[in-house]
């Protein structure tokens, strides 16, 4: 199965915003709002950062925050610190009861 | 405190089987559904295997149906993944994760290392 597609990589300075988009088909992204993002640091288990589109786990950072616009997923991470370097995954239910993952996104905070 | 510990990964020929066990703690964990999800070195991650709260519900990515099967002790707090005839794609570091749905991962375990080699 095809992955969702996300760019390999994304830069920027501390205190600026940046944008990771996740770009699936009307069978995945498209159709349902069952997209979450995930960050993974360097030898650590993925944490979960938003869910159902949208929503954040209470322990998450309101700095974090997740849209949808047609078949194309958001990550928008607003004032950022050097600890948010890491890799960023999407994933979404895709049809027939499978899940499907973005390929990955390398954060470099420069 | 939530924790997720995987075991049973090692070194595998190509063709045989191992089977990963995930013990939780510090969550109801029959409430909750549980999955698997891989991780090939350097690579992204790999949704495998899920299955609901009460384990009467099971699903697989096309790529191991037939091969895996996940299932649950909800007595035991674990969750377990059967993998027969390996391949050599199939080497990652595999992750038990939890979710109030099965296609959600809102905690993840550590990860075992799977190797299928000759």
């Amino acid at each position: 199965q095809s992955a969702l597609t996300q760019p390999a990589s994304v830069s920027g300075s501390p205190g600026q915003s940046i944008t990771i988009s996740c770009t699936g088909t009307t069978s995945d992204v498209g159709g349902y709002n069952y997209v979450s993002w995930y960050q993974q640091h360097p030898g650590r288990a993925p944490r979960l950062l938003i869910y159902d589109v949208i929503s954040r786990p209470s322990p998450i950072s309101t700095r974090f925050s997740g849209t949808k616009s047609g078949n194309t997923a958001s990550l928008t991470i607003s004032g950022l610190q050097a600890e948010d370097e890491a890799d960023y995954y999407c994933s979404s239910y895709r049809h027939r009861n499978t899940l499907v993952f973005g390929g990955g996104t390398k954060l470099t905070v420069l | 405190e939530v924790q997720l510990l995987e075991s049973g990964g090692g070194l595998v020929q190509p063709g045989g089987s191992l089977r990963l066990s995930c013990a939780a703690s510090g969550f109801p964990f029959s409430s909750y559904a549980m999955s698997w999800v891989r991780q090939a070195p350097g690579k992204g991650l790999d949704w495998v295997s899920a299955t609901s709260a009460s384990g009467g519900t099971t699903y697989h990515a096309d790529s191991v149906k037939g091969r895996f099967t996940i299932s649950r002790d909800n007595s035991k707090s674990t969750v377990y993944l059967q993998m027969n005839s390996l391949r050599a794609d199939d080497t990652a570091r595999y992750f038990c994760a939890k979710g109030t749905s099965w296609e959600l991962h809102d905690f993840w375990g550590q990860g075992t290392l799977v190797t299928v080699s000759s």
